[in-house]
């Protein structure tokens, strides 16, 4: 149990288009999502927390109107990136939270995206 | 906030030696700390989840250990194998936070 789904698993774009990564819980209801991205050789950074019905916290240095979170399902959130830019360019992974504040954060395969 | 540093960052070593990755964490009130594999272009594959109450887990050849009181959690892994190669996440968490992850230990296993 406790599998995440992300759609799609990699995405090529044209610079200034913008893109949309869903995130799926399968099996289970997940009233908070995490959004993290990945550059080359570094590691997961947090982008942003959203909670099913309420707007997103993104952490700093996260702008929050080029990346809209979507979060209006116990299943589903999404990520959209708008007006890509290659240095947008990113591994992106999603996680669910299965309940309550104590449950273990359950990840996504990661989408990569590529901004030309 | 809280920080996870994770030593060494790269690491080398033959077929069948036992080795010890370690992590460190800033903030004793720590949740969970979750080890995590990634194999190059993939996804997280999560190996070990040791939680606020518990002082270790294992798996197979893994065990992973957590301190709180010292702020430092170790992955062992016994007689390593070729197909232990990938890079090891070292993750932490306050209750209701989200994981802040490391930046990885890579670790390669030479026949």
């Amino acid at each position: 149990g406790a599998v995440v789904s992300q759609h799609p698993s990699w995405v090529i774009c044209k610079s200034g288009t913008s893109v949309k990564i869903e995130c799926r819980s399968l099996d289970f209801q997940a009233t908070t999502m995490f959004w993290y991205r990945q550059f080359p050789k570094q590691s997961l950074m947090l982008m942003a927390t959203s909670n099913e019905g309420s707007k997103a916290t993104y952490e700093q240095g996260v702008e929050k109107d080029k990346f809209l979170i979507n979060h209006a399902s116990l299943t589903l959130s999404t990520l959209t990136v708008t007006s890509a830019h290659p240095e947008d360019s990113s591994f992106y992974i999603c996680s669910a939270r299965a309940s309550g504040v104590f449950g273990e954060q359950y990840f996504g395969p990661g989408t990569r995206l590529t901004v030309t | 906030k809280q920080e996870v540093t994770q030593i060494p960052a790269a690491l080398s070593v033959p077929e069948g030696e036992n080795l010890v990755l370690n992590c460190s964490f800033t903030d004793s009130a720590i949740y969970n700390l979750q080890w995590f594999r990634q194999d190059p272009g993939k996804g997280l594959t999560s190996l070990l989840l040791i939680q606020s109450s518990q002082r270790e887990q294992t798996s197979g050849r893994l065990n992973a250990s957590l301190d709180k009181s010292s702020g430092r959690s170790t992955l062992y892994i016994a007689a390593s194998q070729p197909g232990d190669s990938a890079t090891y996440l070292c993750a932490g968490n306050q209750a209701g936070t989200a994981l802040i992850f490391g930046k990885g230990t890579t670790l390669s296993v030479s026949s």
